[in-house]
């Protein structure tokens, strides 16, 4: 399985955009860059996903870098709510879904 | 219902005792999976099934647990002679056909175990 690698964990301000990287230099051509993330003491909730261009939903962004070796999820406007763990996973065709640690998100007031 | 149902909510168990927990995927999913979280850790892939194809059972931690989708509907994962590692929340996710790519997995809210 191609792997990501995130850091642990970031900070944020309410109210201000947050980066969060995610690596994957092995992605494949098939691959699909996945992010969901687990809101404390919940399951874990799809966020969104892309192939090669750039993503937006109500969500969130997701900018893909043009080799694919890595790519960032967008909050454009951070909320206490968006507190969480986020993960950036690669699917390829029907495998199965495989979590690694995540990026722990913490959001000052 | 309109997402995945997983039941109990919780369930606490004598320590040798059998446990079966329950999982209602989204009706017309085909894809099912079965994750554990124990306390503080990442989620740790169980099984998936994926409509009549054989299950993937690779993250079955040891031949206690055994998971089974009747009529590719309602799933029962089962853990024999529960022990006390065996605490965690259990966690049951969904998807559609074509499985892959371009789906997005459902998460049930889960099922907390605790093994006394």
């Amino acid at each position: 399985d191609a792997k990501t690698t995130q850091p642990n964990s970031m900070e944020s301000n309410e109210e201000e955009p947050v980066h969060l990287p995610c690596n994957h230099s092995t992605i494949s051509g098939t691959d699909y860059i996945h992010w969901y993330r687990q809101l404390p003491s919940q399951g874990p909730e799809y966020v969104i996903h892309g192939l090669t261009s750039n993503v937006n939903n109500r969500m969130a962004s997701l900018a893909i870098a043009e080799d694919r070796k890595s790519s960032t999820l967008i909050l454009h406007r951070a909320t206490l709510r968006d507190a969480a763990v986020y993960y950036c996973i690669l699917r390829r065709g029907a495998q199965k879904l495989v979590f690694g640690q995540g990026t722990r998100l913490t959001i000052n007031p | 219902g309109a997402g995945v149902s997983q039941s109990p909510s919780n369930k606490v168990t004598e320590k040798g005792k059998d446990v079966e927990l329950r999982c209602d995927p989204i009706s017309g999913h085909t894809a099912l999976y079965w994750y554990r979280q124990s306390l503080g850790q990442g989620l740790e892939f169980l099984i998936y099934f994926q409509g009549n194809s054989a299950p993937d059972k690779s993250g079955l931690p040891s031949d206690r647990f055994s998971a089974e989708r009747t009529g590719g509907s309602v799933s029962t994962l089962t853990i024999q002679r529960t022990q006390q590692e065996d605490s965690a929340v259990y966690l049951c996710a969904s998807s559609s056909q074509p499985v892959g790519m371009n789906t997005e997995a459902f998460f049930g809210q889960g099922t907390r175990l605790t093994v006394v």
